[in-house]
């Protein structure tokens, strides 16, 4: 059965600096993966998606992923955060069927 | 182009309560979700639905839960009865037909059961 870990439940970094938020997926064929951003009280948006080809992808706000098939990983990165990022955010892989399986989320927080 | 609609936004009822939460997708979009995310995890797909047609409900506890989409549009999602563990927000989603498109989600319900 398909599988998503997000090891870090919560992640603080400074407005300004570097991010990178991890994810490790569990399927049997190749993965289609997401990454997802939630604001409080509102409904997921799309950051990215990887289906094939360059497994470097680049997203919507500055974010881009990388998809790396050794290490069952699709990690999202962005070089310098702003305040408006804290939110939480969600790497997802689709399955059969287009049904998407979630990770638990990593809450980010930034601060000044 | 206007998103996905919910309704209503939040809503508390007391257990053993019945409750209904509307959805209506993207124009267009033949697929429909409904997800269910508890507190501190991450959204759990209970329905789709392709136009009126279900494609999966494995994970819907039938024994209280039920939804339709008639006329392959808007979509109803009903727990009958409510319990204390039913406490979450209820999101949906829509995507168009061909495989692994987008999903857009609205905005969700939240709903509290005491």
């Amino acid at each position: 059965a398909q599988s998503v870990t997000q090891p870090d439940i919560h992640i603080t970094v400074s407005e300004g600096a570097s991010l990178e938020l991890r994810c490790n997926y569990s399927y049997g064929a190749t993965p289609y993966l997401f990454w997802y951003v939630q604001s409080p009280g509102q409904g997921l948006q799309l950051l990215l998606k990887y289906f094939s080809g360059d497994t470097l992808v680049q997203g919507i706000k500055g974010f881009e992923a990388e998809f790396k098939r050794s290490q069952s990983s699709f990690n999202l990165r962005k070089p310098s955060v702003h305040w408006s990022d804290a939110a939480e955010y969600f790497c997802a892989v689709g399955a059969r069927g287009n049904k998407l399986v979630f990770g638990a989320g990593t809450i980010l927080r930034v601060k000044s | 182009e206007a998103g996905v609609a919910q309704s209503p936004r939040y809503k508390i009822i007391e257990k053993r309560q019945s409750v209904a939460f509307w959805c209506n997708p993207i124009s267009g979009h033949a697929t429909l979700y409904w997800y269910q995310q508890i507190l501190g995890q991450g959204p759990k797909l209970l329905i789709q639905f392709q136009n009126n047609g279900v494609v999966d409900d494995s994970q819907l506890p039938k024994d209280r839960f039920s939804a339709e989409r008639l006329k392959g549009v808007d979509s109803t999602l009903k727990i009958q009865p409510a319990k204390l563990e039913d406490s979450a927000v209820y999101l949906c989603a829509s995507s168009l037909e061909v495989l692994m498109e987008t999903q857009y989600f609205g905005p969700g319900t939240r709903l509290l059961v005491l």
